[in-house]
This record gives C-alpha cells, sequence and structure tokens, in this order.
C-alpha cells in the first residue's frame, strides 16, 4: 500500500537555528502534500497544502516565512522550521493525498510518521 | 469555517465492551468522511470511509460507522472491543477540496 516516509523522527535544536523536515512519497506520486501541527492532547492542525511545483497555501495564522514549505517534486515535500523557538517544539505530521486515486479512492490520506521538534 | 468536533477525550472499556465514539461535523454540502487511528508507536492509518452510497460503512478490524446527513453525525461503533483496539481515534472531514479537517481525537483505553 501506499507509504509515506518523514525525516527526522526526532530533532532537537537551539533556539534561533533552522530545522528541514522532509515527506517523501514512497510508491506514488503525490501531487498534494499536506503538513499538520499536533499539540498534546490536541487534534491536528492543518498548516498548509503544499502542491508540487507552486506555492504552498497557508491556513489563516501560519506564518509563511517562519514555516517555509517547498514541494519540488512528486514525491518530495520539505518543511523548514527557521528561526526555531521553544514554541516551535511540538509534532509535525505530514500526508499526501495519491494523484492517482490510490487503493482507498480519492481524498484518503497516507501519514507519515511524524517529526517531534524539540527547541531548546 | 468547517468543524469537527467529537464527543469523548477520554474512554476506559474493558474487553468485550461495545464502543460508540461520537463524531459531529458542520457543513451543509456533500461530505467525506472518515475515521483514523493511530495505535500507540505508530502513525495514523485509515480504519474507514464514507463517500456516498450505504450509510452504514464497514472497515478494519470489525469497526463500522453510520453517516446520518440529518444529524451531521459519523459515529463509530464496534460491537466487541478488544485490547488491541487501544489507540487514538481521529474523525475526519473533507468538504469536497484538498483540505481535510480532524476532530480533536478520542482516546480509547481497553482494560485487557
Amino acid at each position: 500500500g501506499a507509504v509515506v516516509s518523514q525525516h527526522p523522527s526526532w530533532v532537537i535544536c537551539k533556539s534561533g537555528t533552522s530545522v528541514k523536515i522532509e515527506c517523501r512519497s514512497l510508491d506514488f506520486q503525490a501531487t498534494t502534500m499536506f503538513w499538520y501541527r499536533q499539540f498534546p492532547k490536541q487534534s491536528l492542525m492543518l498548516m498548509a497544502t503544499s502542491n508540487e511545483g507552486s506555492k504552498a497555501t497557508y491556513e489563516q495564522g501560519v506564518e509563511k516565512d517562519k514555516f517555509l514549505i517547498n514541494h519540488a517534486s512528486l514525491t518530495l515535500s520539505t518543511l523548514t522550521v527557521t528561526s526555531a523557538h521553544p514554541e516551535d517544539s511540538s509534532f509535525y505530521i505530514c500526508s499526501a493525498r495519491d494523484g492517482a486515486g490510490g487503493a482507498h479512492g480519492a481524498n484518503v490520506l497516507t501519514f507519515g510518521a511524524g517529526s517531534r521538534l524539540t527547541v531548546l | 469555517a468547517q468543524s469537527v468536533s467529537q464527543h469523548n477525550h477520554h474512554v476506559i472499556l474493558s474487553e468485550a465492551a461495545s464502543l460508540e465514539l461520537g463524531c459531529n461535523y458542520s457543513y451543509g454540502g456533500t461530505v467525506n468522511l472518515f475515521w483514523y487511528v493511530q495505535y500507540p508507536g505508530q502513525h495514523l492509518q485509515l480504519l474507514l470511509k464514507y463517500f456516498s452510497g450505504d450509510p452504514l460503512v464497514k472497515g478494519i478490524k470489525g469497526f463500522e460507522a453510520e453517516f446520518i446527513k440529518s444529524k451531521f453525525s459519523f459515529n463509530l461503533r464496534k460491537p466487541s472491543v478488544q485490547w488491541s483496539d487501544t489507540a487514538e481515534y481521529f474523525c475526519a472531514v473533507n468538504t469536497g477540496g484538498f483540505k481535510t479537517i480532524f476532530g480533536a481525537g478520542t482516546r480509547l483505553f481497553v482494560k485487557a
């Protein structure tokens, strides 16, 4: 079945540095990828929608300059947290939508395992 | 704006008990509805989905969900839970675009 690989699974960085998280679809072409942020005991908050070859669409309240998203190919999207601060510490999850519909059909998301970011 | 509401944040059941997790959404148009599950240490995966047709849908591991359009609900059910059903369950709604909105999740703990 469809697999999404997310890397790294856990990263610790110093305040002020930038961190890049990769999201790859391993066996399908992901025309659209989504980045979510999950706070403890809360739901997944959609941050942005990433479309291959075009600019990402950010949700209201999400800083575009802080969370840079690049979807350079049909199998790779990256999220860069720039000048990270402790309040950016969170669990970031990517998901991908199979452009060809996939085994489950359109609009079914395949999730990566998530990346836990800790900013000291 | 669309939203998804899950009624219970935590549920504790004994094995063989019946399960029903509530989910309501706010959107007046056509929807695709999903339940995703996250087992401990694993990533989110699809449990079942509703796109159209029979409002009672069956998923993996004996789960089913019923879409009641008049109530804007998509409750998840299982007649007899097992210890291995311990997980977090998320209800999600797609309103025809690419965006999928998630509920806050319900943590189910099944006592052996």
